[in-house]
């Protein structure tokens, strides 16, 4: 799986929308990009997944560069429940499956 | 709510020690994975199964084994342990190996002294 890179912080006040990069210039064609979140005790939570169109859902939208090669989370009314770390992920779909997690984005969203 | 179980919540063991970690996953999926959290790090793949075949290894020696149950519950097994197995330790379950969505436990925090 191609490895992605992400940027160690990110701050975020309460009610803006939060805008977390993720690298992956070495992504195939046949590679999903994911995002997963971390609350603090708690397990890996899905958030979203596209291969090269936006996708958005009831969590968050994402955007990805027409090259595929960098992609965006959006969060766009953050809340303070928001905070956590956010991991960039790229996949394949096929065999078994597994999720390489790199270190993420520790979001902080403050009131 | 993810539905994924796991038990017990915290452990404590000495060097050398062998230990089971347990995993109840969400109803209806059939295939579970094990990852390893070590502190301030993302987690690290250790093994999937799936319909009780283990079917995915990540580097883990084999002191590392598990057992998947014909209702799809899981155990983890560490042998031998040593102090650098002290972490959170994950379970996940999906609909199938091929699953977009992995739905994951809160996990089992290991300390190793």
């Amino acid at each position: 799986d191609a490895k992605t890179t992400q940027p160690p912080s990110m701050d975020c006040a309460e009610g803006r929308a939060a805008n977390l990069p993720c690298n992956h210039s070495t992504i195939s064609g046949n590679e999903y990009v994911y995002w997963y979140r971390q609350i603090h005790s708690q397990g890996p939570q899905y958030i979203i997944h596209g291969l090269k169109n936006n996708e958005t859902n009831e969590m968050a939208s994402l955007i990805i560069t027409e090259d595929r090669k960098s992609s965006t989370l959006i969060l766009p009314h953050a809340t303070l429940r928001d905070t956590a770390v956010y991991y960039c992920i790229v996949r394949v779909h096929s065999g078994y499956s597994t999720l390489t997690f790199g270190k993420g984005t520790m979001l902080l969203v403050s009131p | 709510e993810t539905g994924v179980t796991q038990s017990p919540t915290h452990l404590i063991k000495t060097r050398g020690q062998q230990v089971t970690l347990r995993c109840s996953s969400q109803s209806g999926h059939n295939t579970v994975s094990w990852y390893q959290q070590a502190l301030g790090q993302g987690p690290q793949f250790i093994f999937q199964y799936y319909r009780e075949e283990e079917n995915g290894r990540g580097n883990f020696p084999p002191r590392f084994s598990g057992l998947q149950f014909p209702n799809y519950s899981s155990e983890l097994n560490v042998n031998a342990l040593e102090l650098d197995d002290s972490a959170l330790y994950l379970c996940a379950s999906s609909l199938s190996g091929t699953s977009e969505k992995l739905f994951f436990g809160s996990g089992t925090q290991l300390s190793v002294l």
